[in-house]
């Protein structure tokens, strides 16, 4: 059973463009939810992360939109560039225990210059 | 600074073959966890490791394996491999259990 449902598979936005990503939960005790960008070969880089007492956190073009009572959390990128053409998976992690990040499946974004 | 760094990049093994796969964590890092990570899906938690002891463990079987060293890096081992085992495995070390993880470039093991 997929823990973290993310949506969509794949988008493709204009350079300049909004790209959205959205990802739900059921697990209440995930307590951390990061955003990892993974280009093909490489290993995943987190993005940008946050916790579930605050609703919004910005960094440069990345901002994470988190609605608690929803259980529903969305990236989204500004000003989308060329460069920013990867899959993308949020994840979230039980509070208590191991650092297990359970991830959503992936939505490859394609920039079109 | 070095990230985390896996070996060996590529690996091609036949079934029933036994595989180890390693890694070295960020220097000061002292837990290692470890991803299955199957084509156009997200990774799959294995395995954590903090200060040489297993502290986490997923819905793999007991083929699936490993262990830490004293220096912090840490092998995989998967035994009497299947085609399905076929996959890129990542490796992620943190500084402490619960601590934000980096992630290694990982190792793509096909299974023939």
């Amino acid at each position: 059973q997929q823990q973290v449902k993310q949506s969509p598979q794949s988008l493709i936005v204009q350079k300049g463009g909004i790209s959205i990503i959205n990802c739900a939960y059921e697990n209440t005790a995930f307590d951390y939810f990061p955003w990892y960008q993974q280009f093909p070969g490489k290993g995943p880089a987190l993005l940008i992360a946050i916790r579930p007492d605050v609703s919004e956190k910005k960094e440069g073009r990345f901002t994470i939109s988190f609605n608690k009572s929803a259980k529903q959390f969305s990236l989204h990128i500004m000003d989308s560039q060329p460069g920013d053409s990867a899959t993308y998976f949020c994840a979230a992690r039980v509070g208590a225990g191991a650092n297990n990040l359970f991830f959503g499946t992936g939505t490859r974004l394609t920039v079109i210059p | 600074d070095a990230g985390v760094t896996q070996s060996p990049t590529h690996l091609i093994k036949t079934r029933g073959q036994q595989v180890t796969l390693r890694c070295s964590p960020i220097s000061g890092h002292k837990s290692v966890s470890w991803y299955q990570q199957v084509l156009g899906q997200g990774p799959q938690f294995i395995f954590q490791y903090y200060e040489k002891e297993e502290r986490g463990r997923g819905n793999f079987p007991d083929r699936f394996s490993a262990r830490q060293f004293p220096n912090y890096s840490s092998e995989l081992n998967v035994n009497a491999l299947l085609l399905g085992d076929s996959a890129l495995y990542l490796c992620a070390s943190s500084w402490g259990q619960n601590n934000e993880q980096f992630f290694g470039p990982g190792t793509r093991l096909t299974v023939l």
